[in-house]
């Protein structure tokens, strides 16, 4: 049962244009959430993250959404640059428990 | 310094063999995980120390024994293992448990 879905397995953008990666998921009780960037053949590299205390978190060109009643969180990155083609994945967790990750979503970065 | 290291960065063997897989932080994070990533996959959890302590196993087969021997370290004994456990396995850290998890680059495993 996947609890934390990412329905675009992959996402092309040109360079300079803003990239949104998608992320639903079903537990209510999730309340910390986190994406990771992932290159192949390496670890996942955390990114941003934001608790259910917020709808919104900043860092640099990445901002993370976060819409509780629709279970739905968003990572915009902009502008979008060459090195940022990977895989992202969201991943949710509910106090004191296991994270869940998404199945991910593969962006590239059109130069 | 978030920087969590694993050894080797690939392991061939084969179905009788034994061997080991390390990880290693110096952040003072008090959890460590096992993960296994299959390609295209999300990353599976398979265990998590809390305290140097296994709080969460998910079911992993018996061929599959992790152990803790401190804080800072965390092994992952290997033993008659088959084909379909070829994967990249990944180890994570985190201060506590519901905390940010960071990373390893991973043990690309090929079990023949």
């Amino acid at each position: 049962d996947q609890q934390v879905k990412q329905n675009s397995p992959s996402l092309s953008v040109q360079e300079g244009r803003i990239s949104i990666l998608n992320c639903d998921y079903t537990n209510s009780m999730f309340d910390y959430f986190l994406w990771y960037k992932k290159y192949p053949a390496e670890g996942p590299t955390f990114l941003i993250s934001i608790s259910s205390i917020k709808d919104k978190n900043e860092d640099g060109r990445f901002t993370v959404f976060l819409n509780k009643s629709a279970k739905h969180l968003s990572l915009h990155i902009v502008p979008s640059q060459p090195g940022d083609s990977a895989v992202y994945f969201c991943a949710a967790s509910a106090s004191g428990n296991q994270f869940y990750f998404g199945t991910g979503t593969s962006l590239t970065v059109i130069p | 310094d978030t920087e969590v290291t694993q050894t080797p960065k690939h392991l061939v063997m084969g179905m009788t063999n034994k061997k080991s897989l390390k990880c290693e932080q110096h952040m003072g994070h008090r959890a460590m995980y096992w993960y296994k990533q299959k390609a295209k996959k999300p990353p599976e959890l398979m265990f998590v120390y809390s305290y140097e302590k296994l709080s969460i196993n998910e079911s992993v087969p018996s061929r599959f024994s992790p152990e803790c021997p401190n804080s800072s370290l965390l092994n992952l004994h290997l033993h008659a293992l088959q084909p379909e456990d070829s994967a990249l396995y990944l180890c994570a850290s985190s201060q506590f448990m519901t905390d940010t998890q960071y990373f390893g680059p991973g043990t690309r495993l090929t079990v023949l």
